[in-house]
């Protein structure tokens, strides 16, 4: 069975850009998170989606970033204008709609601001 | 990428000592080795990290043996509140850090 998978691996991009991350989750996994990993260990949540809708985006951080998950399937994470502190690690996880406290997790995408 | 491995679930009774083991045969020179605890809605939050030997702090101990191959997060006396998915994660700062499947924790009273 396919994990989660997410893409690009690492992005660099400048300030005032645009970047779009995607997460493909596993097959039939209803539940889709976003979160971030910023400067330390520490992992932010960002949303969760029930399929196509948005369950809980309080920890989004500000609408220069906006999540999409059209027809329930794969996510994307939108970032425009990115700015220097947007930099991190993108981490995308997906749960079955009965399990929601196992999650499986993506490798995530480095995001880079320059 | 290295690869992890930790059991689906445990269980265990309050006022015990819980062991959770993890493992990386292929960790790379330059992982690290991370522990997080995630409870249900919420993201995951970090608890523990080493390179070789033993780490301690206020909320765990972390033993990694000289092959760097496994780890074992020790979380001493837990409680209720302890009852959470941990999951180990290799890897360093500069590449992607690769969670495995996690591992249930149930305390009971």
């Amino acid at each position: 069975e396919a994990g989660v998978t997410q893409f690009p691996s690492h992005s660099v991009i400048e300030k005032g850009q645009t970047v779009t991350l995607r997460c493909d989750p596993i097959s039939g996994h209803d539940n889709l998170y976003w979160y971030r990993r910023v400067m330390g260990k520490e992992i932010k949540f960002l949303l969760h989606f029930v399929k196509e809708s948005k369950q809980d985006e309080s920890g989004m951080p500000n609408n220069r970033f906006l999540a999409e998950r059209t027809g329930g399937t794969y996510s994307t994470l939108k970032v425009q204008p990115a700015e220097l502190e947007d930099s991190g690690v993108y981490f995308c996880a997906s749960s079955q709609v009965e399990r929601t406290d196992t999650q499986y997790f993506g490798p995530g995408t480095r995001l880079t601001v320059l | 990428l290295a690869k992890t491995t930790q059991p689906i679930s445990m269980d265990s009774y309050e006022g015990q000592e819980v062991n959770i083991t993890c493992s990386h045969n292929n960790i790379a020179t330059n992982d690290y080795i991370t522990w997080y605890q995630q409870f249900p809605s919420q993201g995951p939050r970090f608890i523990i990290q080493g390179y070789k030997t033993k780490v301690t702090n206020e909320v765990a101990s972390l033993f990694i043996p000289a092959d760097r191959k496994s780890s074992t997060l020790s979380l001493p006396r837990v409680s209720l509140s302890d009852t959470a998915v941990y999951y180990c994660l290799v890897g360093d700062n500069n590449n992607d850090m690769r969670f495995g499947a996690g591992t249930r924790l149930t305390v009971k009273p």
